[in-house]
């Protein structure tokens, strides 16, 4: 299996521009999380979906910050518009179902600076 | 709340000697305890989980984990550190309870330098 897809793996923008960052989880597995990474504040739980509903979104930062989850196979998290604030590693992570126990599988990230 | 800590920063060992990195919890009810590595530009990884059964994990890469409910830590352990081991470690944790949040908190991780 090829594991957690993100994209882009890097991406660079000016504030007040429109991001997109793009997860394929692992075919089959149902629950589908965005976290971020900063120095100051470690990894934060954004969202989590499972079975493409969002379940818990109270970690997103504030309005500008959206995710979808149109299909099994395909989610975004979407920042308009970015901020210098907003730069980070942002993780997406999936698990197989029936695996509430079970460990989640990352992707290698994708480095967002809002210059 | 849940909540997980991880008190060092940074842990240096000799390769070859033992090493440990340190974490506690806090959570309503039993907890869901695993270990995670990250290596440089890369993802988390999966090392061991405890659930429930022996307190003593085995992990991946000879990694081990004791969890001790009364001092409500989960220890990483690993006999015989190497170079290649080098890497931020995270704890984290999720509570059992159905009223508790399924949510995997994370600690704010330890570098580990293992040196030649």
């Amino acid at each position: 299996d090829a594991g957690v897809i993100q994209s882009p793996r890097h991406e660079v923008t000016e504030m007040g521009q429109e991001v997109t960052l793009r997860c394929k989880p692992i075919s089959g597995h149902n629950s589908l999380f965005w976290y971020r990474q900063t120095m100051m504040r470690g990894l934060e739980l954004l969202i989590y979906f499972n079975n493409n509903v969002p379940i818990d979104d109270s970690g997103m930062p504030e309005d500008r910050f959206s995710a979808k989850m149109p299909n099994a196979s395909f989610s975004t998290l979407k920042i308009q518009p970015s901020e210098p604030r907003d730069s980070a590693v942002y993780f997406c992570a999936s698990r197989a179902p029936g695996q509430h126990t079970g460990e989640l599988f990352f992707g290698e990230g994708s480095r967002l600076t809002v210059l | 709340a849940q909540s997980v800590a991880q008190p060092e920063d940074q842990v240096n060992v000799a390769e070859g000697n033992p090493l440990t990195v340190k974490c506690t919890y806090s959570v309503s009810g039993n907890p869901y305890l695993f270990w995670y590595v990250q290596y440089p530009n890369r993802g988390l990884q999966f090392l061991l989980k405890y659930i429930t059964g022996d307190n003593l994990v085995k992990g991946s890469y000879g990694f081990e984990a004791e969890f001790n409910k009364s001092q409500t830590s989960f220890h990483l352990k690993k006999p015989s550190a190497l170079v290649s081991d080098s890497a931020l470690y995270f704890c984290a944790v999720r509570a059992t309870r159905m009223d508790s949040s399924y949510k995997l908190i994370f600690g704010s991780g330890t570098r580990l330098l293992v040196r030649p």
